[in-house]
């Protein structure tokens, strides 16, 4: 299983808001501001989203923001849009035993 | 802009091994990045594999050091995987991935990924 739990699902209508959580422990989403996110279309490979907590590659709308606070991160996704419909996976650097990465369980978002 | 592309046997018998490899465009010749693999099943979700830089320094995930090798060839552009003694929970989807180094462990590209169903 994931080392970083996520809820299987979350949806809501076009326009609206949906945030999912991340979390962790002390030695992973805790311990490093390192949190990235992940979009994840059927059938395709992983796309950065968010890195270091908050931060947006280019070319990501900013309607994708994240946050973090203690061991939980979070991913908010504003203003949905019929494309936002994917599986949103958090990755977290882990220090422990030379495990640089981890990632989460994954969110499947639905589009009402 | 880096391009990944994975090939290999999408079947591998039960206690072989696992071999892929990761053709490169558009940045291999880079020193800051590292060249990396990950897998994706549905039992398991996302793991990291492990890694290796242009100096050939290696990092490995915990659970799968024992069995596994990652290496490099620059002449031909190309990164591979080795996967030994593999069983049927090796079974997933396996991606090539690139990130530049110190850029906050996050990943910036990836592969299209390849199935490897291990199965006699």
């Amino acid at each position: 299983q994931s080392a970083l739990t996520q809820p299987p699902s979350a949806s809501g209508s076009p326009g609206q808001s949906v945030t999912i959580s991340c979390t962790g422990t002390y030695s992973d989403v805790g311990g490093y501001n390192f949190v990235s996110w992940y979009q994840q279309h059927p059938g395709k490979a992983p796309k950065l989203m968010i890195y270091e907590v908050s931060k947006r590659p280019s070319g990501v709308p900013d309607r994708f923001s994240g946050s973090k606070s203690g061991n939980t991160a979070s991913l908010t996704v504003s203003g949905l849009q019929a494309e936002d419909e994917a599986d949103y996976y958090c990755s977290s650097h882990a220090g422990r035993d030379n495990l640089f990465y981890v990632f989460g369980s994954g969110t499947k978002v639905t589009v009402l | 802009q880096v391009q990944l592309q994975e090939s290999g046997p999408g079947l591998v018998k039960p206690a072989g091994t696992l071999s892929l490899t990761c053709d490169v465009s558009g940045g291999f010749m880079s020193s800051d990045l590292w060249w990396s693999w990950v897998r994706q099943s549905p039992e398991k979700g996302l793991e990291w594999i492990g890694e290796i830089f242009h100096s050939g320094t290696t990092n490995y995930n915990p659970s799968l050091k024992s069995r596994v090798s990652i290496s490099a060839d620059r002449s031909k552009n190309q990164f591979s995987l080795n996967l030994r003694s593999v069983t049927a929970a090796d079974t997933a989807v396996y991606y090539c991935a690139s990130y530049y180094d110190n850029s906050g462990y996050r990943i910036d590209y990836w592969g299209q990924g390849t199935l490897v169903t291990v199965s006699s």
